[in-house]
């Protein structure tokens, strides 16, 4: 069984610029949930969604934004980058979104603002 | 709200050493607790989870007991290996559906043959 996967692994970017990363879930897994994860701040909840709908939300600003499509996968997109948004981004599944449903992680997309 | 505490690292141990990882927790209700594991270059692998009082969650020789009365959920192994050296993360999830997983901020652990 295919595990998560995140495209691109790498990506490099300067400041003003937008970026999309993208996550396809296990097959069969309907909630994708994103994070950023940075040695300062460590891992932090970005938005979950489930069945193309988001349902939770972290304490980001506006210029992160996501969805996701019919097929479960899904696409998160940072406008204005800035030098702090270099990060890995990782991106989970699962099967629902139900609290004791552990999580599957991608290996992420590394995030680098010149 | 929810949050989770666990002991700042980084850790070194000798091979065959017992390992030690604490994780504490505020949480109203009662949420699940888990470990992950997240080795170089790599995402999050989840270690073992625990979904109520008094359970034990264990995998690859790792025990945790979910500790109502002290809010803990302590990571052990008796028997390290070089292997599993990584970063070990203590998480929670609350009971409604609209919780989200919080993490803490992990505990890097080195292994010296």
């Amino acid at each position: 069984k295919a595990g998560v996967t995140q495209t691109p692994r790498y990506l490099i970017k300067t400041r003003g610029q937008q970026v999309t990363l993208s996550c396809s879930p296990i097959s069969g897994h309907r909630s994708v949930s994103w994070y950023q994860q940075t040695p300062g701040q460590g891992l932090q909840f970005l938005f979950e969604y489930f069945s193309e709908t988001q349902r939770n939300k972290g304490n980001f600003p506006g210029r992160f934004s996501g969805r996701q499509f019919s097929n479960s996968r899904s696409e998160m997109n940072v406008s204005t980058l800035e030098l702090g948004d270099s990060a890995l981004y990782l991106c989970a599944s699962s099967w629902d979104s139900q609290p004791n449903q552990p999580q599957h992680f991608g290996d992420g997309t590394r995030l680098s603002i010149l | 709200g929810n949050s989770v505490t666990q002991m700042e690292g980084p850790v070194t141990l000798s091979e065959e050493a017992f390992l030690t990882i604490n994780c504490t927790y505020t949480a109203t209700g009662y949420p699940s607790l888990f470990w992950y594991v997240q080795y170089p270059g790599e995402g999050l692998q989840l270690l073992l989870k625990a979904t109520k009082a008094d359970d034990k969650g264990s995998n690859k020789g790792f025990e945790a007991t979910y500790r109502k009365e002290t809010t803990s959920f302590h990571l052990e192994k008796g028997s390290v290996q070089v292997s599993d050296s990584a970063v070990y993360f203590c998480a929670l999830s609350g009971r409604s559906s609209a919780s989200k997983i919080i993490f803490g901020s992990g505990t890097r652990l080195s292994i010296r043959p």
